[in-house]
């Protein structure tokens, strides 16, 4: 059982630079969610999706976009990455309001 | 707005002593739920709490629930080097699962 796999584990990218993080789960869990920590924050949700085809801002959204086509896939968009945006992002899934499952995350450098 | 706050962010302890960390809620929360994320991994699940004055026990892991929701701790009796780690607390606002900012605990031998 895969549980939560996230690609790539480490990125490095300059200024300007766009792409994407990569989330799938294979629980058949309908929550989905991104995180992002950073030293002395704690855990920020970016955005969450609670099934296909419904998703929502969290507490820190800007400068990321998200979608879900499939109950398994959750991609996170950097559209034009930022240094501000150095971080590690977690990926998580569960059954509505049952525990999380987090992924290993993506460690994102931005220079 | 929504917030969930966690109490103290850094403690160090002599491995024996207790350890307790605590979190509040802006907002009455359904449940809490408390994981552990030891250094360089990713947070994992410890408990979930539901019930108003709810408490439950895990070894030497003590988690509360507040009579009003809105608060929770965890208290580990005893030390061992192996708690070492970030506790956090997180709760679901508005759909949201919030999370506390968490509490580094070290433990020297």
């Amino acid at each position: 059982n895969a549980g939560v796999t996230q690609t790539p584990k480490f990125q490095v990218l300059k200024t300007g630079q766009s792409m994407t993080l990569q989330c799938a789960q294979d629980m058949n869990h309908e929550y989905m969610s991104w995180y992002r920590q950073d030293p002395g924050m704690g855990l920020r949700l970016i955005h969450y999706s609670v099934g296909a085809g419904i998703t929502d801002q969290g507490e820190v959204p800007n400068g990321y976009n998200v979608s879900r086509s499939t109950t398994e896939d959750f991609p996170l968009r950097l559209l034009s990455a930022a240094p501000s945006q150095t971080s590690v992002y977690f990926c998580a899934s569960s059954y509505g309001y049952q525990p999380q499952h987090f992924g290993d995350g993506t460690r994102l450098s931005i220079l | 707005g929504q917030q969930v706050m966690q109490i103290p962010q850094y403690q160090h302890v002599q491995e024996g002593e207790d350890f307790t960390t605590y979190c509040n809620s802006s907002t009455t929360l359904s449940n809490i739920q408390w994981y552990k994320q030891r250094p360089g991994g990713h947070p994992v699940f410890l408990i979930q709490l539901v019930k108003s004055g709810e408490v439950k026990k895990q070894k030497r892991l003590t988690f509360q629930f507040g009579e009003a929701k809105k608060n929770s701790s965890l208290h580990i009796t005893a030390t061992q080097t192996t708690d070492v780690g970030t506790y956090f607390c997180a709760g679901y606002q508005g759909g949201k699962l919030i999370f506390g900012q968490g509490t580094e605990l070290s433990v020297k031998p």
